[in-house]
């Protein structure tokens, strides 16, 4: 089915460790984002790509970087996790316009 | 940066009750959108309006862009209305799509 795939959904982390967040869209689209979710607080965006090739600081990125590999796939990479980054993040793309946000299912992440 | 409040933050009904949600924003927009997060996280996409009305089904959206609110109105509610719903926007400056959103609407449909 097309849509926006993240990988992994759950992933518990040690303060500490690093790892990489995986998303990747089929609809051709050439905006892609990573917001976060925590409670209470809506959806706040991290980075985002406005078309392949390039990435941009959205309103929290400290101690995130992103890499936007081809048009399909953008990645959340977090160096040196902490417990503040405990939270559901989510990968959404667009074209633009009408067309509106498509997003991921979300990982749910934890670090102790 | 654009600021986005959503009222009412909580609300509880009826299975077949109507509800109306609100979406305040400070500054003009080029770029409006509802959406609705189900029980299980996941985001879908109800509504792009930055101005102007639509209808899909039981709901309907109204934007008056000049007045700077957007309302949902959802009709004959069923128990899987139920979820938060989000409303966001992109100030008229902005060039990427980049959306703000509110801290949404926590919606509860009992039987």
């Amino acid at each position: 089915n097309a849509g926006v795939t993240q990988t992994p959904k759950f992933q518990v982390l040690k303060t500490g460790q690093s790892m990489t967040l995986q998303c990747a869209q089929d609809m051709n689209h050439n905006s892609m984002y990573w917001y976060r979710q925590d409670p209470g607080m809506g959806l706040r965006l991290i980075y985002y790509s406005a078309s392949e090739g390039t990435t941009d600081k959205g309103e929290v990125p400290n101690g995130y970087n992103v890499s936007r590999l081809n048009k399909r796939e953008f990645s959340l990479r977090l160096e040196s996790a902490a417990p503040s980054q405990t939270s559901v993040y989510f990968c959404a793309s667009t074209t633009g316009g009408i067309y509106g946000y498509t997003f991921g299912s979300g990982t749910r992440l934890t670090v102790v | 940066g654009i600021q986005v409040e959503q009222s009412p933050p909580d609300l509880i009904l009826q299975e077949g009750a109507n509800s109306t949600l609100r979406c305040n924003f400070s500054d003009s927009v080029n770029n409006l959108q509802w959406f609705h997060q189900n029980p299980w996280g996941q985001l879908i996409n109800l509504f792009y309006i930055p101005s102007g009305t639509k209808q899909n089904g039981r709901l309907s959206a109204t934007t008056v862009a000049t007045e700077r609110y957007s309302l949902l109105y959802i009709s004959s509610s069923q128990t899987t209305d139920s979820g938060v719903y989000f409303c966001a926007v992109e100030g008229s400056g902005g060039s990427n799509y980049k959306l703000t959103f509110g801290k949404g609407t926590l919606l509860t449909v009992n039987p």
